[in-house]
């Protein structure tokens, strides 16, 4: 079956950087983009970018810019996230999720990363 | 950047009645609309596209409605697995893909 499967949860300081990873299977990787999208404690979804499996173009919201390097890696149909520079405002469940036309059926279960002195 | 902006922000309703979440965009999104469902400690779940189009497995009791500016979702004899909170999306003009802040539907 479709799935994306996430790498575990993070504890990371004031400053570093995280990567979640997300391994697809059950699709061609390469027919599909990927989003990731976040989710601060107690709070709404907020977007972060997309990239497409097939040549990895990407498009990210502005806030994270400059932040954030999202790459695949088709021999293994898994697609990464990183953040630098982290903050405490960072802390937050990221999904990554198959993004076809720009909505999304299929999400993975969810990355919780904390940022914590 | 498009504003999806929910209401309301709470709603309760009593198990077998219908509840009614309306979403409203900054501007026309055509019906390029999506609903989300998120159960406390989940990931979402799609449940429309395409303002009204049903995503595969969902009950008929979901019902997306609307084009422009102002969509609903409806869910008719509402199930205790009913509540949780709902979040509409707007992928008409990206980037950024932008979500309403979320109705929590709870039990009255």
């Amino acid at each position: 079956q479709v799935q994306l499967v996430q790498s575990g949860t993070e504890v990371k300081k004031p400053g570093a950087s995280v990567t979640v990873s997300c391994k697809a299977s059950g699709y061609t990787f390469s027919n599909y983009g990927i989003i990731w999208v976040r989710q601060a404690p107690g709070q709404g979804l907020e977007w972060m970018g997309w990239i497409y499996g097939y040549n990895g173009d990407t498009k990210s919201a502005q806030k994270f810019q400059g932040r954030v390097t999202m790459t695949t890696d088709t021999s293994t149909s898994t697609a990464y996230m990183e953040l630098r520079s982290l903050t405490s405002d960072d802390t937050a469940v990221y999904y990554c999720a198959r993004g076809g036309h720009g909505y999304s059926m299929v999400w993975g279960q969810g990355t919780l990363v904390t940022v914590s002195s | 950047e498009i504003v999806m902006t929910q209401s309301p922000a709470t709603l309760s309703v009593s198990p077998g009645e219908r509840a009614t979440l309306s979403c409203r965009a900054s501007q026309s999104v055509d019906i390029n609309v999506a609903w989300y469902q998120q159960k406390t400690g989940q990931a979402p779940r799609l449940l429309i596209y395409g303002a009204s189009t049903r995503a595969t497995g969902i009950s008929a009791r979901f019902r997306g409605s609307g084009s422009g500016t102002d969509f609903t979702l409806t869910i008719s004899g509402l199930q205790s697995d009913d509540f949780a909170v709902y979040y509409c999306q707007q992928y008409n003009d990206w980037p950024p893909l932008t979500f309403g802040q979320g109705t929590r539907l709870e039990i009255k």
